[in-house]
């Protein structure tokens, strides 16, 4: 199985200011359609798990262009131009590339 | 928007059984998969369930293979987790996710489960 593996696992920022959360997976995650299977996933308070980014950059429906995702192979990154006191939760970059589907440790993100 | 409402959580001993729902507003014909989030934990991919065109064929983890069964009824704009042989490790929230070409589109709530005695 492919192993996910964020950093930082807590990132304290002040409003207005940028994050950025890098994830690493223990395999390429290209898959052999040439599409890669990277999502971002945000866990707010009480509120149902969301999709933010996938296939690497791809902003879901709904998700302020604040929220930016980059990479390639192994290594990706989600940031946050400015960050905005609703972003507080916990992020999650996901792979669906390789079955079974594989999730990192989660970051919390908590204003400073 | 696609609402997924899960359903059936609760209280159960070692050794118990247990059954959770997940109904969605919208129903396509996607797959759907179960994912659990055990208390200050992440999350842990559970188990996947496929479509009529894929014959409905199920995928489990290592963890809950043999204990637990994924079924969907289409018409119902459900699917389910039947749990059996509970362990105090699966203890958890248990959230139902819309697999929409290779992406978790939608997501339940989640329902928790918790094994005790």
């Amino acid at each position: 199985d492919i192993v996910m593996t964020q950093t930082p696992l807590s990132a304290p920022v002040t409003l207005g200011q940028p994050a950025s959360i890098s994830c690493r997976s223990s395999q390429s995650l290209v898959h052999s359609d040439g599409n890669t299977y990277l999502s971002w996933l945000q866990q707010r308070p009480g509120q149902p798990l969301r999709l933010l980014i996938y296939k690497i950059s791809n902003r879901f429906f709904g998700v302020p262009d604040r929220f930016s995702g980059s990479g390639a192979g192994t290594d990706f990154t989600l940031k946050i131009s400015r960050v905005e006191a609703e972003d507080v939760g916990v992020y999650y970059c996901m792979q669906a590339t390789q079955f079974p589907p594989s999730f990192g440790q989660g970051t919390k993100l908590e204003i400073k | 928007e696609v609402q997924l409402v899960e359903s059936g959580g609760g209280l159960v001993q070692p050794g118990g059984s247990l059954r959770l729902s997940c109904t969605a507003s919208v129903f396509s014909d996607l797959y759907m998969d179960w994912v659990r989030q055990a208390p200050g934990k992440g999350l842990e991919w559970v188990g996947r369930i496929r479509n009529k065109v894929k014959s409905y064929t199920t995928d489990y983890a290592a963890s809950v293979k043999g204990r637990f069964a994924i079924s969907r009824d289409d018409s119902k704009n459900s699917v389910y987790l039947q749990m059996s042989s509970l362990k105090t490790e699966d203890t958890a929230v248990y959230y139902c996710a819309r697999d929409n070409s290779w992406k978790y589109d939608y997501w339940g709530q989640g329902t928790l489960v918790t094994v005790s005695s």
